[in-house]
């Protein structure tokens, strides 16, 4: 069965602080992997994605790495700011027939003063 | 501006009383989508539609219906409301279904959050 898990389930850290997100998968085969910010009460958003090829890319404050390897990807957020509050959701897309998109269910990042 | 838009944004409604959200982009994508996403079990398909007259089931399709005249409008129909599709709904649309290209990025409408008493 696709799964998709992320954790830490909820993150709280200071203003200008690092964190990093991750997100461990079963779909197979892959064919990419997105991660989305979503904000209270919004759509969500894309901020990255990533085929099997690749295994860094960034935007912005926002690095996101994938070993396809292990089935893994982070989301490194840099000099984090209070609008970098929001759930943040990791997204694969399969392939060859099994093309669906399994969404994971998010991780809630706070970010205080 | 490139958007996919929902109504109503807020809807409270009771048990039985049939309702349609409405949703539209204006991208000129052929594939729409509909998803709930309810609290730690994250965003789940509804139905989807690869085109004009192209719809299927998503993950949990029981209680819903959509129709797909045109490429532009998707929308959601329940015909006899139960409290548990008390849910955030959000529709999507992206130039293709599938896995035609890695840039093949699904844009979300804003939400539209129901509440069936």
């Amino acid at each position: 069965k696709n799964q998709v898990e992320q954790s830490p389930q909820s993150l709280i850290i200071l203003e200008g602080k690092n964190c990093t997100l991750q997100c461990n998968y079963t779909v197979s085969p892959f064919s990419n992997l997105r991660w989305y910010k979503q904000d209270t009460g919004r759509g969500p958003v894309s901020l990255t994605i990533m085929t099997f090829s690749e295994n860094t890319k960034s935007n912005g404050r926002y690095t996101a790495t994938l070993d396809a390897d292990t089935k893994q990807s982070s989301l490194h957020i840099t000099a984090s700011q209070l609008s970098d509050s929001a759930s943040y959701i990791c997204v694969v897309r399969g392939n060859f027939g099994n093309e669906k998109l399994t969404f994971g269910t998010g991780t809630r990042l706070t970010i205080i003063p | 501006e490139a958007q996919v838009t929902q109504n109503p944004r807020y809807l409270i409604t009771v048990t039985g009383k049939k309702l349609t959200v409405t949703c539209s982009q204006n991208m000129n994508h052929e594939y729409m989508s509909w998803y709930r996403q309810d609290p730690g079990l994250g965003l789940r398909q509804i139905y989807y539609s690869m085109n004009v007259e192209v719809t299927d089931k998503g993950d949990v399709p029981e209680g819903y219906k959509v129709s797909r005249k045109e490429k532009r409008n998707f929308p959601l129909i329940l015909e006899s409301p139960s409290p548990n599709q008390t849910s955030l709904y959000f529709c999507a649309s992206s130039l293709f279904g599938g896995g035609q290209g890695a840039h093949n990025e699904q844009f979300f409408g804003p939400g539209t959050r129901l509440t069936v008493l």
